[in-house]
């Protein structure tokens, strides 16, 4: 079983739609990642967070350190949110371990 | 641009030969981490270091692999003699200490070997 799970591996929306990713994690951290990558392109960080919610534009990242399970949502969907999105756990020692990513689609 | 970047971009060897990826970390970072994308695969780290330190290696290959990050100029990726299975996307992040500090990513560098 890997140390980071993520849900769905494939999304395919709507323009408008809102949007979960899911995450779940079984390791000690002490900061989770929420992390985009378009094709062929580099990464960028979109939240690091170890409690609570945090909110930028129209993107969304809670944490439940007890459940082990963070969720990044989407509001208001569109096409250029198209990418992969990956959940990256920080370890205690700085070392992230990634999940396998969920492709996300947003048609127009 | 004050971001990580990394170089070059795209990266062509033969089996046999060397490759250098570089990685000039953001302006104060002091901590610079690889990590590798295969293809089809995850991102997994590799080595974690601080100026003239490698803090952990713990994911780096034993052999032909290596890295550094001296105290002046970028961190540099070193494979030697490398084979068609180091065909794979190099990302650099930085962070500007150890704890719980965001680590900025560079563009990577992808490296196909013929």
């Amino acid at each position: 079983k890997n140390e980071v799970e993520q849900s769905p591996q494939n999304l395919t929306a709507q323009e408008g739609e809102f949007i979960t990713i899911n995450c779940s994690y079984s390791v000690g951290i002490s900061a989770l990642h929420w992390l985009q990558q378009h094709p062929g392109g580099g990464i960028v960080s979109l939240f690091m967070l170890s409690s609570g919610k945090k909110k930028h534009g129209r993107l969304i990242a809670t944490i439940n350190i007890q459940e082990k399970h963070s969720s990044l949502h989407i509001t208001a969907s569109h096409p250029r949110d198209s990418a992969v999105y990956i959940c990256a756990v920080m370890e205690y020692g700085n070392k992230l371990v990634f999940g396998a990513g969920t492709i996300l689609r947003v048609k127009s | 641009n004050a971001g990580v970047m990394q170089n070059p971009r795209h990266l062509v060897r033969r089996r046999g030969q060397e490759a250098r990826l570089r990685c000039s970390p953001m302006k104060g970072h002091s901590h610079v981490y690889w990590y590798r994308q295969l293809p089809e695969e995850g991102l997994k780290f590799m080595v974690y270091l601080q100026k003239e330190n490698i803090i952990d290696e713990s994911g780096m290959p034993k052999e032909r692999f290596s890295a550094e990050f001296p105290k002046e100029g970028p961190s540099i990726l070193r494979i030697q003699q490398v084979v068609r299975g180091d065909s794979a996307a190099y990302f650099c992040a930085s962070s500007p200490g150890s704890g719980n500090q965001p680590q900025h990513f560079g563009d990577g560098t992808r490296l196909s070997i013929l």
